[in-house]
C-alpha cells in the first residue's frame, strides 16, 4: 500500500521551456502533498506544501510564480517549472501524506530534470 | 526552529555486522514524530521506521530498531545483520503536527562484502 506516481522520470529539455511534473497517489487519498528538490549529495530541500483544494504554501525562497503547484484532486498534485533555465536542474520529488498527525509521507520517484 | 543533526557524513559496516548512525533533533513541540528514511542509489526514498515521540518503547522493524531518548533528544538508527542491500543515504527526520518534514543531512552507509 500507500505508493505513489511520479512522472516523467527523466526530462532533458531546452532553456526556456516549461515543464509538468505529476504526482499521483495511487492507493490512498493525499490530503497533502509535499514538494522537494535535491542537489546532488544533498538532502531534500522542501519547496512547497500543498492541501488539496487550496493554494499552495511556498517556502522562503522558492518563487511560486517559477514553480506553480496544483492540487486539484486527491490523487494528484502537479509541479510546473515555467520557463526553465539551466539553473531549474535539479531532481524533483514528490511525497504524499494523509495528512493525519504522525503519518508518513510516501515518495514517489523523483523526476531528474535537465534544462540544455 | 526545529532542527536534524546528522553527525555521520559517511559510514561503513562489514556484510553481516551490526551499525548504528546517529540522530539529534531539536523540536519545541510536544506532539511529533521520528522517521528514518533509506534513499539507495535508484534515488527513491524508502520509508524505513516510524517512532512517536509519546511513546517509550523503541521502535522496531526486522533488522532496523531505534533508540529513541527523548530527555536527551536523541533518535539512532541500528542495522543488525548488514546486507549489501542496506547501502544508501539514510535520512533522518522529524514530523511536526502540521505534516512536514524536517530532514537532516544525511549520513551514506557503505555495506562492504
Amino acid at each position: 500500500g500507500a505508493v505513489v506516481s511520479q512522472h516523467p522520470s527523466r526530462v532533458i529539455c531546452k532553456s526556456g521551456t516549461s515543464v509538468k511534473i505529476e504526482c499521483r497517489s495511487l492507493d490512498f487519498q493525499a490530503t497533502t502533498m509535499f514538494w522537494y528538490r535535491q542537489f546532488p549529495k544533498q538532502s531534500l530541500m522542501l519547496m512547497a506544501t500543498s492541501n488539496e483544494g487550496s493554494k499552495a504554501t511556498y517556502e522562503q525562497g522558492v518563487e511560486k510564480d517559477k514553480f506553480l503547484i496544483n492540487h486539484a484532486s486527491l490523487t494528484l498534485s502537479t509541479l510546473t517549472v515555467t520557463s526553465a533555465h539551466p539553473e531549474d536542474s535539479s531532481f524533483y520529488i514528490c511525497s504524499a501524506s494523509t495528512g493525519l498527525s504522525g503519518q508518513p509521507q510516501h515518495f514517489g520517484d523523483g523526476t531528474r530534470l535537465s534544462i540544455l | 526552529a526545529q532542527t536534524v543533526t546528522q553527525s555521520q557524513p559517511e559510514m561503513s559496516v562489514q556484510e553481516a555486522e551490526t551499525v548504528t548512525l546517529s540522530c539529534t533533533y531539536d523540536t519545541s513541540e510536544s506532539n511529533y514524530y521520528l522517521f528514518w528514511y533509506k534513499q539507495p542509489p535508484s534515488r527513491q526514498m524508502i520509508l524505513v521506521i516510524r517512532q512517536e515521540a509519546y511513546k517509550q518503547q523503541n521502535a522496531t522493524e526486522n533488522r532496523f530498531s531505534v533508540n529513541f531518548q527523548k530527555a536527551a533528544k536523541s533518535f539512532s538508527l541500528k542495522i543488525s545483520d548488514s546486507q549489501l542491500g542496506d547501502t544508501a543515504m539514510y535520512f533522518c527526520a522529524l514530523g511536526g503536527s502540521q505534516g512536514n518534514l524536517i530532514f537532516g543531512k544525511g549520513t551514506k552507509l557503505s555495506v562492504k562484502p
